[in-house]
């Protein structure tokens, strides 16, 4: 079965400093990854995606994801962040071996930038 | 317009009514999806559908729960005899699935469901 950790409920940072949001996945086959997020009261918006190839995947708004294969992971970085990167992040993962093509996501992770 | 379309955005019901929450895709996107997103509990995959296959129904929570799909764009999502724990945000997201699993999501932006 499909499984997707975010470890941590919430993550507080300061602006200006480098940010983490962690992943883990579980899949039988070889994953696709994907990050979403999600601002107050709104729908969730796709940010970056791995597929295959380079294991560092840039995105939008400046956030990067670095897939590993060995730790079954997919963290989401940004180097410096802003008071505007606040919101709740999403990991997600599907099975490239499904034909269905449903994505399986996290609980979400809270991210709190202090100015 | 260009985005995943949902409606109601808002919607206060007594506990036993039916309620129904649409969705309208972005127009050429063959695969929909409906998740739930309750309170510090994540996303939760409802149903999929893609193009004329058979949809894949199996994160309904109950019977209550039905969807439909008609002519292959519009979906409505029925929830009959509504409960309180019920009461959640309901999502709607598309992909355009021609050919491959590689497609991300497009969301829209939810209807909110509170059950009295």
């Amino acid at each position: 079965a499909q499984s997707v950790a975010q470890p941590e409920d919430q993550v507080n940072v300061a602006e200006g400093n480098p940010l983490t949001v962690k992943c883990t996945y579980s899949v039988s086959g070889n994953p696709y990854l994907f990050w979403y997020v999600q601002y107050p009261n709104r729908g969730l918006q796709f940010l970056l995606k791995y597929i295959t190839g380079d294991n560092l995947v840039k995105g939008s708004y400046g956030f990067e994801a670095e897939f590993n294969k060995s730790q079954t992971s997919f963290h989401l970085k940004k180097p410096s962040a802003l008071v505007s990167d606040s919101a709740l992040y999403f990991c997600a993962v599907r099975d490239r071996r499904g034909s269905q093509g449903n994505l399986i996501f996290g609980k979400g992770t809270k991210l709190s930038v202090k100015p | 317009g260009a985005g995943v379309s949902q409606s109601p955005s808002n919607k206060v019901t007594e506990k036993g009514k039916d309620v129904e929450l649409r969705c309208d895709p972005i127009s050429g996107h063959t695969a929909l999806y409906w998740y739930r997103q309750s309170l510090g509990q994540g996303l939760e995959f409802l149903i999929y559908f893609q193009g004329n296959s058979a949809p894949d129904k199996s994160g309904l929570p109950s019977d209550r729960f039905s969807a439909e799909r008609t002519g292959g764009s519009v979906s409505t999502l029925t929830i009959q005899r509504t409960q309180q724990e019920d009461s959640a945000v309901y999502l709607c997201a598309s992909r355009e699935a021609a050919g491959s699993n590689t497609g991300e999501l497009f969301f829209g932006e939810g209807s909110r469901l509170t059950v009295l």
